[in-house]
């Protein structure tokens, strides 16, 4: 079946720091998604990218669709405490019409104040 | 919106015990899924409904799972019986569904810790 390889799998910074994590496929996506999730949560969407070269920010974040459709990253600018938590990518395959998505084993982000 | 409900969010119970998790999706969603969450394996999709008719449950691990959607506003994920391996976070999300507008994206509960002791 079809997976992701997401790097790092966990991250330690310093608040202000900016940070990098990317998502990789060997097959072809449609659709890239990035989720955070909190301690006790479910993950919740931050970004959404539908078109291959794609670049989209929210506030501090900032990701996009690679050009092969085989990858995406994400950057968060100047971390802030409140950016700690699990960050999982997802994609959405060629397979028409399914709303199945794969998830990576996600990156694990801890800021110290 | 109250967004996606499950219940319990706790579920402590003994090996060969039948484990019911409930889901209540957004309002107007017409997609439901349930995903299995571990350490070791991440987010996996067990089951997902369209108009409450399953579409695909290659993920469904084995018979011991059973996944239902009796109307638009409920499904269920039970396990019978229930073994320690199943100890997992179980999520339930929903969607608009997929079409040019709605663009797949999921919702998700807060979860249910389950433990099989």
């Amino acid at each position: 079946g079809q997976q992701l390889n997401q790097s790092p799998q966990s991250m330690f910074i310093q608040e202000g720091e900016d940070v990098s994590m990317n998502c990789t496929s060997s097959s072809i996506f449609n659709t890239w998604l990035w989720y955070k999730q909190e301690p006790g949560e479910g993950p919740v969407l931050l970004i959404a990218l539908y078109k291959a070269g794609e670049l989209t920010s929210n506030g501090r974040l900032t990701a996009q669709f690679g050009i092969t459709r085989k990858d995406s990253f994400l950057n968060i600018s100047a971390s802030i405490p409140s950016d700690v938590g699990i960050y999982f990518c997802a994609g959405r395959g060629t397979q028409g019409g399914s709303e199945k998505l794969v998830f990576g084993k996600g990156t694990k982000l801890t800021v110290n104040p | 919106d109250a967004g996606v409900i499950q219940s319990p969010r706790h579920e402590v119970t003994e090996m060969g015990q039948e484990v019911t998790l409930r889901c209540k999706p957004i309002s107007g969603h017409n997609s439901l899924f349930w995903y299995r969450q571990t350490m070791m394996r991440g987010l996996e999709l067990l089951i997902y409904f369209n108009n409450n008719v399953p579409i695909d449950d290659s993920g469904m691990p084995e018979d011991r799972f059973s996944a239902k959607m009796p109307n638009a506003s409920f499904s269920t994920l039970k396990i019978q019986p229930s073994e320690p391996r199943d100890s997992a976070v179980y999520f339930c999300a929903s969607s608009l569904g997929w079409d040019r507008l709605a663009k797949n994206i999921q919702y998700f509960g807060a979860g249910t810790r389950l433990s099989v002791l």
